[in-house]
């Protein structure tokens, strides 16, 4: 099992709509968790983080993360095309290897005008 | 604010050759992780510097080192290079080496490939 897993897409959504990405995490001691975009040929840009249990906001990302499930999602509300790009998750474990993060392999998503 | 800067920003070796790559931290960041990224994958962590000192280390082999300065910039040095080394290595600097907060942010990366 990888310790962070995401559906690799690509997920295709049409402008205007809400894109929901999850997130699947194995370490129960993970503690911050993190959504980063990416564009083709960038680097990763951190969008958002959230560190309890619940729903944040920020504009027009909300993370939501559900420690007891091991799961943490983001919505992407009125989407744009300037939303394509690849959307990396990734978790804090704070372990004796380094407070590295763990990153998922990503979910590419299309927005279709 | 200056943000994380890396260079060079692509790179082209043979097997075998030794390569070095370097981070300067965003302003006020004490600590700088590397991370490689292969092509279609998320990244992975190779290693964390906090205060010039190695924090942290991923699973990758000895001949990926790095060092940390007092001005808190980086190097990675990667010897023996391989094919499989051909990636996209990630400089990210943070505020702080542990505890709930560690927001990572990156620098533009080099694209490094090995022939």
């Amino acid at each position: 099992q990888k310790e962070v897993e995401q559906n690799s897409g690509p997920l295709s959504v049409p402008e205007g709509a809400i894109a929901s990405l999850n997130c699947t995490y194995s370490d129960r001691g993970s503690q911050s968790f993190f959504w980063y975009r990416q564009y083709s040929g960038k680097s990763p840009e951190l969008i958002m983080f959230i560190y309890s249990n619940g729903d944040k906001e920020d504009g027009r990302f909300t993370a939501q993360l559900n420690k007891a499930s091991q799961y943490v999602s983001l919505l992407i509300r009125d989407s744009q095309p300037s939303d394509s790009a690849t959307y990396l998750c990734a978790v804090n474990t704070n372990k004796a290897a380094g407070n590295k993060l763990t990153f998922g392999g990503g979910t590419r998503v299309l927005v279709k005008p | 604010e200056t943000g994380v800067t890396q260079s060079p920003t692509h790179l082209i070796k043979t097997r075998g050759q030794q390569v070095t790559l370097r981070c300067s931290s965003q302003s006020g960041h004490n600590t700088v992780s590397w991370y490689q990224q292969a092509l279609g994958q998320g990244p992975q962590f190779i290693f964390q510097y906090y205060r010039e000192e190695e924090n942290g280390r991923g699973n990758f082999p000895p001949r990926f080192s790095g060092l940390q300065f007092p001005n808190y910039s980086s190097e990675l040095n990667v010897n023996a290079l391989e094919l499989d080394d051909s990636a996209l290595y990630l400089c990210a600097s943070s505020l702080g080496s542990g505890g709930l907060y560690n927001e990572q942010f990156f620098g533009p990366g080099t694209r490094l490939t090995v022939l």
